[in-house]
């Protein structure tokens, strides 16, 4: 079966830190990745998503940015992080047929302080 | 801009009642649609998808898809205290990515 890892689990960091989160995918080979930020109040944001190693595809311009090294591993990174960069960030991937549903993993609660 | 909306509740119902979500979508071109459960503090969970029109079962639960209205819901027979939670709904376009609604609190009462 197939099994999405994320972490850190929380994360305090101070306004100007760098920032990477991690996600990795076991048991699937060459799926979908995704990153959402879920801020307080508000609904589930898609950031990046990935189809292959090296494929980014950005949909908010912002600070962040993102890589995949590897298939089935994704990064989230920031050179300098803002208060506004705060919430829940989640990582997901994706079947590739026709549903393309995705499976979230269990999320890294960023607090920009 | 692509548009899933939910009333965000909360939605109050006691146990062994059913519940009905619902979900509207503004993109007639979305092919697929989601319901994710998401406990507080927790990552959403796929419950299940429909991307015909009419209805499909799951157990308790059963999604209900009506193309022509653009209308999309969620019903939870015999709602258990287990099931409350935050739940959100999700149209997928032409392509692989997913628009969400803000979801529905459901709240339900031993």
């Amino acid at each position: 079966s197939q099994t999405i890892h994320q972490w850190p689990a929380t994360l305090v960091q101070p306004v100007g830190s760098p920032l990477s989160l991690e996600c990795t995918v076991e048991g699937t080979s060459n799926p979908n990745l995704y990153w959402y930020r879920q801020a307080a109040g508000r609904g589930l944001q898609l950031l990046f998503y990935s189809v292959g190693i090296g494929q980014i595809s950005s949909e908010v311009p912002q600070n962040l940015s993102a890589s995949r090294p590897q298939d089935r591993q994704f990064i989230l990174s920031s050179k300098k992080l803002l208060l506004s960069d705060s919430g829940f960030y989640l990582c997901a991937w994706s079947v590739r047929t026709s549903s393309y549903e995705q499976y979230f993993g269990p999320g890294t609660r960023l607090t920009v302080t | 801009q692509k548009e899933v909306e939910q009333n965000s509740g909360p939605l109050s119902v006691p146990e062994g009642a059913i519940a009905s979500l619902n979900c509207t979508y503004s993109d007639r071109g979305s092919q697929s649609f989601f319901w994710y459960r998401q406990y507080s503090g927790k990552s959403p969970e796929l419950i299940m998808f429909i991307y015909s029109n009419g209805d499909k079962e799951d157990g308790r639960f059963t999604a209900q898809l009506n193309k022509a209205s653009q209308y999309v819901s969620l019903l939870i027979r015999d709602s258990q205290p287990s099931d409350s939670a935050t739940y959100l709904c999700a149209a997928r376009g032409s392509n692989y990515k997913l628009t969400f609604g803000k979801g529905t609190l459901l709240t339900v009462n031993p």
